[in-house]
């Protein structure tokens, strides 16, 4: 069985940061792309970052871009995404979801965590 | 620009069907789209993905009575024999080149 859990989130103050993660079971997860989604309070779903099985490309919503960093270790079979300069809008539940095939990009999700929430305030 | 247009709201009787709608933005009527479900307090659940022919990839477990088809730039998500764990919202998906990923405003469906 496919299982994305995530942790790492919290209250954290504007401007500081914080780290997620995502740890991986069931799959090969050297072989699949993985991607962050966000759904903040009450809103829709926004796609935040994703990068490649092999971490030769990463993407970013223009949203977060220049403030959040994806990457992934294989080896511990995890996800990661670190958040700096946070701000109240960034405030959401963060789902780590899985690519559906393997050695490509198919651009949907096959695979969600149940999801970590970050708050942004003072 | 790529937009994913539903309906905010739906609803239809215990055992009934409801028939839910994503319509591509600008006549992009070639594009296959997914859908999820997001119940309360879970996270997002992957239903199916539907290609612009009709074709259609469930995710795995997903029952029977989950379907999808489409019609021009429209694609559907029907649910039949509706239960009341079918109370959630749902949210079409597509990408495009340099666009990524983009969600639709969601559906809630209510199941009465």
């Amino acid at each position: 069985e496919v299982q994305l859990v995530e942790s790492g989130g919290g209250l954290v103050q504007p401007g500081r940061s914080l780290r997620l993660s995502c740890v991986t079971s069931g799959f090969t997860f050297d072989d699949y792309a993985l991607h962050w989604v966000r759904q903040a309070p009450g809103k829709g779903l926004e796609w935040v970052s994703s990068i490649t099985w092999d971490s030769v490309t990463v993407h970013y919503a223009d949203s977060v871009k220049g403030r959040f960093t994806i990457s992934r270790d294989n080896a511990k079979k995890s996800l990661f995404l670190q958040m700096n300069s946070l701000r109240a809008e960034d405030t959401a539940f963060y789902y780590c979801a899985r690519d559906p095939d393997r050695f490509s990009t198919s651009y949907y999700f096959d695979n969600w965590g149940r999801g970590t929430l970050v708050s942004v305030s003072s | 620009q790529l937009v994913l247009t539903q309906s905010p709201s739906a609803s239809a009787s215990l055992g009934a069907s409801v028939k839910l709608t994503c319509t591509l933005s600008n006549g992009l009527s070639t594009y296959a789209i997914a859908w999820h479900q997001v119940q309360p307090e879970k996270g997002p659940r992957y239903l199916l993905k539907i290609n612009s022919d009709g074709s259609h990839t469930k995710g795995d477990g997903i029952p029977d009575r989950i379907s999808g088809s489409t019609s021009g730039a429209d694609r559907y998500l029907t649910i039949s024999s509706l239960q009341s764990e079918d109370e959630a919202d749902y949210y079409c998906q597509t990408w495009g080149p340099g666009i990524h990923y983009v969600f639709g405003t969601g559906t809630k469906v209510t199941v009465l």
